[in-house]
């Protein structure tokens, strides 16, 4: 089984840097993805990381090590539409392209 | 041009019902998935098929039934609807099933269900 977690919220203020940690404890691994989330609207894609290391993309970036099962996403100079939740989802090794998500952390940015 | 789309974009309906929901994706993909999104936001996979052809199915009760006519179309359809049925179902495709590469998932906009 997958099991993920990841904070519930988070705040931060507009032109700061957060960073948002998952841990996961899987049964197999393939590679872990970071997806935004609007409120009342679709999840889409940020980043793909399956070996260790940073992995950087614009503003935000996102971290992997899978010894210790553990994965950030960086965001940089925050702008007020960064306010989403933020999904980590991991890729088992089953071969197929099933994710699990976390529950996802609500990040709120302030002015 | 819309990659994933769903309709409806919201159901409102009666326990005991039949209802479907539909779902299209322009992408040229082989796999396509639906989840279910619960109140608490925790977005959970249900089905996923390959080319028409279910390979996940994530013990959802049997009064789930995905319909796939073609590569490009995943359809789902409820009987006899329960309260605990409410949530976001948001449907979804790659590019194929095999988990050794990148293999993005593109989500449609959700259709948000629910059931009095």
């Amino acid at each position: 089984g997958q099991n993920i977690d990841q904070p519930t919220e988070m705040t931060a203020t507009e032109g700061a840097i957060v960073q948002i940690n998952c841990t996961y404890q899987t049964s197999g691994f393939n590679g872990l993805f970071w997806y935004q989330q609007h409120a009342g609207e679709a999840p889409t894609f940020l980043s793909y990381n399956v070996l260790d290391g940073l992995e950087e993309k614009g503003r935000f970036s996102s971290f992997l090590s899978r010894s210790k099962g553990y994965s950030y996403l960086l965001l940089k100079e925050l702008q007020m539409k960064d306010s989403a939740s933020y999904l980590c989802a991991v890729r088992g090794n089953s071969g197929y392209s099933t994710l699990t998500f976390g529950k996802g952390t609500m990040l709120l940015v302030s002015p | 041009d819309t990659a994933v789309s769903q309709t409806p974009k919201y159901l409102v309906t009666q326990m005991g019902n039949d209802k479907s929901i539909k779902c299209e994706q322009n992408l040229g993909h082989d796999t396509m998935y639906w989840y279910k999104q619960d109140s608490k936001k925790f977005l959970k996979i249900m089905f996923s098929y390959n080319n028409k052809e279910l390979i996940i199915n994530e013990t959802v009760p049997n009064r789930f039934s995905p319909k796939s006519p073609d590569k490009a179309h995943l359809n789902l359809h409820i009987n006899s609807l329960e309260l605990g049925d409410s949530a976001v179902y948001f449907c979804a495709s790659s590019q194929d099933w095999v988990g050794l590469h990148y293999n993005e998932q593109f989500f449609g906009p959700g259709t948000r269900l629910t059931v009095l």
